[in-house]
């Protein structure tokens, strides 16, 4: 079982659609939990960090359930600048720094 | 500023060839990190520097591949004898200090012939 697993995708939603990403991870010791965003033959950027209560960054919401060992980030009023692959990352407890990341999942936003 | 800069931005090589990449992190971070991302997947972590030394190389495939930051600056990671497998693309990462945010540079494409 991979350590972070993603919605397969490809996610193709027309502008103005929500779009929710849902992400599991296996090692209850993980700690730290983002989103990054990469588009097409560049690096990753970090989109957000995702806390247990909750966090939102204007069209952006992301959320932890340490329980269920499960990550969402959801994209409200999609603009076409969003396309892009979403990877859910995490960081063990005790490590030093390594992140570990998902497969990612490709959002096409059409007009 | 300046972010993460990597050298060169393509390389192709033929099997059984020696490669290095080199990696400028943004200025004053201690902590580097080289991930390498194959087509299709996310990036998979290699190893870690706190300033010269390496904290965690357990993220290196095999004693081919070695990586150094002599003066904890500038990195330099080094693949022996390259096979087709290698192919993919080469990601450096830098932090203020370990567990801060990471800024990844543009990465190397490696093409093994």
């Amino acid at each position: 079982r991979k350590e972070v697993e993603q919605d397969p995708g490809p996610f193709n939603v027309p502008e103005g659609a929500t779009v929710a990403f849902n992400c599991t991870y296996s090692n209850s010791a993980s700690q730290s939990f983002f989103w990054y965003r990469q588009d097409c033959r560049k690096e990753p950027k970090l989109l957000m960090s995702v806390y247990s209560s909750g966090n939102e960054d204007g069209r952006f919401t992301a959320q932890l359930n340490r329980a269920s060992q499960y990550i969402s980030l959801l994209i409200r009023d999609s603009k076409l600048s969003d396309s892009a692959t979403y990877l859910c990352v995490v960081n063990l407890q005790g490590s030093q720094g390594n992140l570990i990341f998902g497969k990612g999942t490709k959002l096409s936003v059409k007009p | 500023g300046a972010g993460v800069s990597q050298t060169p931005s393509n390389k192709v090589t033929e099997k059984g060839k020696y490669v290095e990449l080199r990696c400028d992190p943004i200025s004053g971070h201690t902590a580097l990190y080289w991930y390498r991302q194959s087509l299709g997947q996310g990036p998979e972590f290699l190893i870690y520097f706190q300033g010269t030394g390496a904290a965690d190389d357990s993220g290196l495939p095999n004693d081919r591949f070695f990586a150094v930051r002599p003066e904890g600056s500038v990195s330099t990671l080094k693949i022996q004898r390259t096979e087709r497998g290698d192919s993919a693309v080469y990601l450096c990462a830098s932090s203020l200090a370990s567990k801060e945010t990471q800024y990844f540079g543009p990465g190397t494409r490696l093409l093994v012939l």
